[in-house]
């Protein structure tokens, strides 16, 4: 069982709507990275939390440790928010563990 | 923040070949990581580049196949050895100043595709 549960695999939206991801982990997970890989497979570390709730933009991050669940939710989306979106638990070390991604599509 | 740098780009090779991609950093950081992207698939560790030591491998993993350098605080090499098409990937290093919860850098990628 992948230490890093992430739902759903596949997301299709409208313009304009608002767009949650959802992702579980297992014990001995410090703190959780949100990441961005548009087409060209170029990655992009959106946030990263260990408690609370984060915003940068339209982008919202929160995280549950108690129940180990965390969401990323878009506001607002538009097409340039098209783009495999990757939870990853951080262990000991420093070290990532990834879940398989969201690919998002916004459709306008 | 901190802006990664990899060479080659991408890269078609031979089976039986090896090939060496470079990851350079414009700043010192303490934790640099080479994971590997196989098609349609999400990223998986290969090992953590160690400065000055052996890099420290992932299950599945073995110095053998990818022997990695870490010569610097700002460079780093992963060889992949023998290749054969399995190899054929997405090859990412990433960087972090290390402690628990710090933000990950990550290189452009070098995409491989093995003959």
């Amino acid at each position: 069982k992948n230490e890093v549960e992430q739902s759903p695999q596949n997301l299709t939206a409208q313009e304009g709507e608002f767009i949650t991801i959802n992702c579980s982990y297992s014990v001995g997970i410090s703190a959780l990275h949100w990441l961005q890989q548009h087409p060209g497979g170029g990655i992009v570390s959106l946030f990263m939390l260990s408690s609370g709730k984060k915003k940068h933009g339209r982008l919202i991050a929160t995280i549950n440790i108690q129940e180990k669940h965390s969401s990323l939710h878009i506001t607002a989306s538009h097409p340039r928010d098209s783009a495999v979106y990757i939870c990853a638990g951080e262990t000991s070390g420093s070290r990532l563990t990834f879940g398989e991604g969201t690919q998002l599509t916004v459709n306008p | 923040s901190a802006v990664i740098s990899q060479k080659p780009s991408r890269d078609i090779c031979q089976r039986g070949t090896s090939l060496t991609i470079q990851c350079q950093v414009d700043s010192q950081v303490t934790m640099m990581f080479w994971y590997r992207q196989q098609p349609g698939q999400s990223l998986t560790l290969i090992a953590t580049a160690n400065q000055g030591s052996e890099a420290t491998y992932e299950s599945g993993f073995v110095i053998d196949k990818f022997p990695i350098s870490r010569p610097n605080l700002t460079f780093s090499t992963l060889t992949v050895s023998n290749m054969s098409p399995e190899d054929s990937s997405i090859y990412l290093c990433s960087v972090s100043r290390g402690g628990v919860a710090e933000t990950q850098y990550f290189g452009p990628g070098t995409r491989l595709l093995v003959l």
